[in-house]
């Protein structure tokens, strides 16, 4: 299964900032995911990021809060921008070259605290 | 609309202890389900997966069974160690419209030496 490298693993930013969280992958793959933990919650898909178009965002998430790249096959980012406390939770990628066949792996997660 | 949820929240056992964690899905129309651990401020590392034409599926001291027609999956732990302390989460791959997870709250497993 594919190896994802995420990063930063957590920061404590000051609100009205923005952070770039970023996502490596160790093979190519068609779909990225990228999701959020809030405190003592499960996981909530944000969007899905293809290369070469724009992400797919689930309701409640807009472009404008958290807009993502992903330039080729193997990387994505996500930004959480004008961050608020609202916004401390874990953020995760995952990627599925085959989801149906294989699962999905998970990136390490970045924990962020927004004070 | 697919739920899962999990049952208990919450399990604290002692060490060497064998034990049951349940998961259950509203629309038993799903391509698999997968199980998670993640500890404490990090990322999923995925323990099982099973198809939805499978029964059960065996790793080590896990092995986690599907009852697809009444949405239901269980993950067992043998011999449970304090290395096991975790949250553990399931999550089902729906089938319709865009493929994404659908995850379950967890449920915390402490075990105490």
């Amino acid at each position: 299964s594919a190896v994802i490298s995420q990063k930063p693993s957590r920061d404590i930013c000051q609100r009205g900032t923005s952070l770039t969280i970023q996502c490596q992958v160790d093979s190519q793959v068609t779909m990225m995911f990228w999701y959020r933990q809030q405190p003592g919650q499960s996981l909530t898909l944000i969007a899905t990021a293809n290369q070469g178009s724009e992400a797919t965002y689930e309701s409640g998430f807009v472009i404008d809060k958290f807009p993502i790249s992903r330039p080729n096959l193997t990387f994505s980012t996500l930004t959480v921008s004008n961050m608020s406390p609202e916004d401390s939770s874990i953020y995760l990628c995952s990627v599925g070259a085959s989801g149906r066949s294989y699962g999905y792996t998970f990136g390490s997660g970045t924990r962020l605290t927004v004070v | 609309k697919q739920e899962v949820t999990q049952i208990p929240a919450a399990l604290s056992v002692p060490e060497g202890e064998n034990l049951v964690l349940n998961c259950s899905f509203t629309d038993s129309a799903i391509y698999n389900l997968q199980w998670f651990r993640q500890d404490p401020g990090k990322g999923l590392t995925s323990l099982l997966l099973i198809q939805s034409s499978q029964r059960e599926q065996t790793s080590g001291r896990l092995n986690a069974s599907l009852d697809k027609s009444s949405g239901r999956s269980t993950l067992y732990i043998a011999a449970s160690q304090p290395g096991d302390s975790a949250t553990y989460l399931c999550a089902v791959l729906a089938q319709g419209g865009s493929e994404k997870l659908v995850f379950g709250k967890g449920t915390k497993l402490t075990v105490n030496p």
